[in-house]
């Protein structure tokens, strides 16, 4: 399968800055979601990236506090904007990868956030 | 909206058992059931899955099985080793030709086997 690699692996912000997540794989990818784990909770689909066009978003999420790009099929960037401790999670991007089974999601290794 | 259910929450056993863990489902045109694996600080990592066609699928030591009717499918591990201790989510989703539709996860099961 597809390697997939997340910058920054973790950090520590503060409150009201903004920070943005990197998502590269090292093969064109059809679908690039990106999800948020809550600590100790399970995985909750925040957007699907789309390339070339505005990401679609999920119940709950919004463009504004959540802005996604993708401008490629191997590269996807998610901000995570004027940030609260609620904020804090692990960010996960995932993929569906080229020729296989649809809905076969892949992810990566994470981005473990803390907001002070 | 859709849902997924998984028990138990936390499941000990020794090594060398059997483990199982079960999910329901509710929505009913849900047709793909992937069981992911995660570890401590890793990404979770799919372990195996099912679709609506088939009632059982084995890899190994693992192997998932389906009952459409009752809403509900199983992840079987035989022969449980210390490397198997991690969180486990079980996850349902529609799959359309040509088209992708999102996972629902379960709630997670924290998974300890003891040498």
């Amino acid at each position: 399968s597809a390697v997939i690699s997340q910058k920054p692996s973790r950090d520590i912000c503060q409150r009201g800055t903004s920070l943005t997540i990197q998502c590269q794989v090292d093969s064109q990818v059809t679908m690039m979601f990106w999800y948020r784990q809550q600590p100790g909770q399970s995985l909750t689909l925040i957007a699907t990236a789309n390339q070339g066009s505005e990401a679609t978003y999920e119940s709950g999420f919004v463009i504004d506090k959540f802005p996604i790009s993708r401008p490629n099929l191997t590269f996807s960037t998610l901000t995570v904007s004027n940030m609260s401790p609620e904020d804090s999670s692990i960010y996960l991007c995932s993929v569906e990868e080229l020729g296989r089974s649809y809905n076969e999601q892949f992810f990566g290794p994470g981005t473990r956030l803390t907001v002070l | 909206g859709e849902n997924v259910e998984q028990h138990p929450s936390t499941l000990s056993v020794q090594e060398g058992d059997s483990a199982v863990i079960k999910c329901t489902y509710s929505d009913s045109a849900s047709n793909y059931f992937p069981w992911y694996k995660q570890e401590l600080g890793k990404g979770p990592q799919l372990i195996i899955d099912i679709r609506s066609n088939v009632g059982e699928k084995k890899d190994q030591r693992i192997a998932v099985t389906l009952n459409k009717t009752a809403k509900h499918f199983s992840l079987h591990i035989t022969e449980t080793q210390p490397e198997d201790s991690a969180v486990y989510f079980c996850a349902a989703s529609r799959e359309y030709g040509g088209a992708t539709n999102k996972l629902i996860f379960g709630t997670g099961t924290l998974l300890a086997v003891q040498p």
